[in-house]
């Protein structure tokens, strides 16, 4: 089956800073991979995405993600970090199942700013 | 373009009682699907329909069931709350075309927080 792991529950940086996010996925087949960000209060927004091709996306607000087969991950960065940024981000990996696709999510990382 | 609406946003419900969520997609997407959130489990997939078709389902107990319109419109109803049912519930539509594969694109409503006392 389908599974997402994302190991850092909360994460705290300071504006500015770099910022990773991890992103471990189980699927049989070529995945494609999602990470969307959640603010209080709100639905979810896509970042970005991977389906083929070059294994380094570029995504919305600065973002990027690299996917790395071998390590079956999808890590999301930036450079530096805005006090905007402060929400929940969530990795997804699409699973096909009956003719439909469904997204599995990790947990969630939820994010911190310090000013 | 409007984005997916969901309503109510907020309500509360005793025990025993049944709720209807709605969930009206972005203007041309035929693909609705709905998710849990509770900090607890997460996000989990509770069904997906396409066309008034459900074509796919989550692992939730048959309280939890919907249904799609001919307007790609669509609700979901819980029937003898219970106290776990409490989660924000979200929308999801995506845009496909028949024999074409699904680009997983999702864009979510802002979801309905249900409380169950």
């Amino acid at each position: 089956a389908q599974s997402v792991t994302q190991p850092d529950i909360h994460i705290t940086v300071s504006e500015g800073a770099s910022l990773e996010l991890r992103c471990n996925y189980s699927y049989g087949a070529t995945p494609y991979l999602f990470w969307y960000v959640q603010s209080p209060g709100q639905g979810l927004q896509l970042l970005l995405k991977y389906f083929s091709g070059d294994t380094l996306v570029q995504g919305i607000k600065g973002f990027e993600a690299e996917f790395k087969r071998s390590q079956s991950s999808f890590n999301l960065r930036k450079p530096s970090v805005h006090w905007s940024d402060a929400a929940e981000y969530f990795c997804a990996v699409g699973a096909f199942q009956g003719g439909s696709e469904k997204l599995v999510f990790g947990k969630g990382t939820k994010l911190t700013v310090n000013p | 373009k409007a984005g997916v609406t969901q309503t109510p946003r907020y309500l509360i419900k005793t025990r025993g009682q049944q709720v209807t969520l709605s969930c009206s997609p972005i203007s041309g997407h035929r693909s609705v699907s709905w998710y849990q959130q509770t900090p607890g489990q997460g996000l989990q997939f509770l069904f997906e329909y396409f066309s008034e078709t459900q074509r796919n389902k989550g692992n939730f107990p048959g309280r939890f069931s919907g249904r799609q319109f001919s307007n790609s419109r669509s609700e979901m109803n819980v029937s003898t709350l219970e106290l776990g049912d409490s989660a924000l519930y979200l929308c999801a539509s995506s845009f496909l075309s028949p024999g074409v594969t699904n680009t997983g694109e999702l864009f979510f409503g802002e979801g309905s927080r249900l409380t169950v006392l």
